[in-house]
């Protein structure tokens, strides 16, 4: 079956710093790879997707390339902000699935001080 | 595009009673409509799939009988809790498959969640 596993979490960072949360996957297919946020009291927004192997997916600042070898999707953002202060999911569709339902990971909550 | 407009977003109910949580597509048709559940810290759990016109998917371990899937149209899917208890209070969220062939995209939007506290 498929799987996604992502680290665990609270992720505490300081303003400004590196951002990285490690995502792998397990699926029997081909699947499209996702990363959402949750922020305090709201529901999901897609923050980007990968649809084959070496695409990467970007959006305000966030960037996660899927890698295909090493089944992996690892979020990254150069410089957080306090407003980056949410939960973070990653998430997978398998195309051979014929529900084409989206399997998560745990989550991992991030942090981000002033 | 691609909105999913999900009613109530909190709700307060007493034991005993059945809430129901509607999830609109706005702007395309949803023909197939996810159910998750999401407790406190922790990931979405699928509870049941949706299509239009005929009977959800439930994932195992999920009581059908108490949570009621509704999907009469391509626009409006409804799950209902019945008889809710505490334990049945949690983070309901909706979500559409959305599928533009002219854009070969694919994606899924959610509604905004709805959190369902029993008393």
């Amino acid at each position: 079956g498929n799987s996604v596993t992502q680290m665990e979490g609270p992720v505490t960072l300081s303003e400004e710093a590196f951002l990285t949360i490690n995502c792998t996957y397990t699926a029997t297919g081909y699947p499209s790879l996702f990363w959402y946020v949750q922020y305090p009291g709201e529901g999901l927004q897609l923050l980007l997707k990968a649809t084959k192997a070496d695409d990467k997916g970007s959006n305000k600042g966030f960037e996660a390339t899927y890698r295909k070898e090493t089944t992996s999707f690892h979020l990254e953002k150069g410089s957080v902000q306090v407003s980056d202060s949410a939960v973070y999911f990653c998430a997978l569709s398998d195309r051979n699935n014929a529900g084409n339902m989206l399997t998560f990971g745990g989550g991992t909550r991030l942090m981000v001080k002033p | 595009g691609a909105v999913v407009s999900q009613h109530p977003s909190r709700v307060i109910c007493k034991s005993g009673t059945s809430v129901k949580i509607e999830c609109r597509s706005l702007d395309f048709q949803a023909t197939t409509m996810f159910w998750y559940r999401q407790f406190p810290k922790q990931s979405l759990m699928l509870m049941a799939t949706s299509n239009e016109g005929s009977k959800a998917t439930y994932e195992q371990g999920v009581e059908k009988d108490k949570f009621l899937i509704n999907h009469a149209s391509l626009t409006l899917s409804t799950l209902t809790v019945t008889s809710a208890h505490p334990e049945d209070s949690s983070f309901y969220i909706c979500s559409a498959r959305v599928t533009r062939r002219t854009e070969r995209m694919e994606g899924y939007t959610f509604g905004s969640g709805t959190r369902l506290t029993v008393v």
